[in-house]
């Protein structure tokens, strides 16, 4: 299972741009790059999914280069109720490994 | 659809006591998971079930730990006899049966155990 690691904490202001990067050197061929995130008292909620170049949904979009030895999540336009923690994870199959996470603070 | 659906939301024990919580996955989804949440952590896997059969609980300390998953489809919980260091957030969660594809966990709000 590919180790991950991403930032402990970041602010932001609502209406920005938040990029969180992972990086995950050791990589498999076949691990996909999932991103998960968790409110307080609740659990992690499923983000996106992406296997290599770029990936978006309605929610965020995710970029991972050619070596994929690292991935960005990219959050357009932030508000509030963005502030939660975002979980990198490099898997295969139905095995998820979840690392400290990344935790969000958006700012008014 | 329904969501993955956990009791109790909160339970207090005194150490050595036992304890177990409940799971119900969604509908049709076939694999389930429990993951343990300590604060400030992100979750651990304990155990994987496919249907009713154990996938893997190499994380699952056995000396205290037990869970099963009758007739496939609900699923409990047991420590017994609770530690402090038990103390967490005990997190179900469920995903469609997957081969080679990359299946979404959709997970409940958890447990959260104190143990005293």
């Amino acid at each position: 299972l590919a180790k991950t690691t991403q930032p402990i904490s970041m602010d932001s202001y609502e209406g920005q741009e938040v990029n969180i990067t992972c990086s995950h050197n050791n990589i498999a061929t076949n691990d996909y790059i999932t991103w998960y995130q968790q409110f307080p008292s609740q659990g992690p909620r499923f983000i996106i999914q992406g296997y290599k170049t770029k990936v978006t949904n309605e929610v965020a979009s995710l970029f991972i280069p050619a070596d994929r030895k690292s991935s960005t999540l990219s959050l357009p336009r932030v508000s509030l109720s963005d502030t939660a923690v975002y979980y990198c994870l490099a898997n295969a199959g139905n095995m998820l490994t979840f690392g400290g996470g990344t935790r969000l603070m958006v700012k008014p | 659809e329904a969501g993955v659906a956990q009791s109790p939301r909160y339970k207090i024990i005194e150490k050595r006591q036992s304890v177990a919580f409940w799971c119900n996955p969604i509908s049709g989804h076939a694999t389930l998971y429990w993951y343990q949440q300590i604060l400030g952590q992100g979750p651990k896997l304990l155990i994987q079930f496919q249907n009713n059969g154990v996938v893997d609980d190499s994380q699952l300390p056995k000396d205290r730990f037990s869970a099963e998953r009758l007739k496939g489809v609900d699923s409990t919980l047991k420590i017994q006899p609770a530690k402090l260091e038990d103390s967490a957030v005990y997190l179900c969660a469920s995903s469609r049966p997957g081969g080679h594809e990359q299946e979404t966990q959709y997970f409940g709000p958890g447990t959260r155990l104190l143990v005293l």
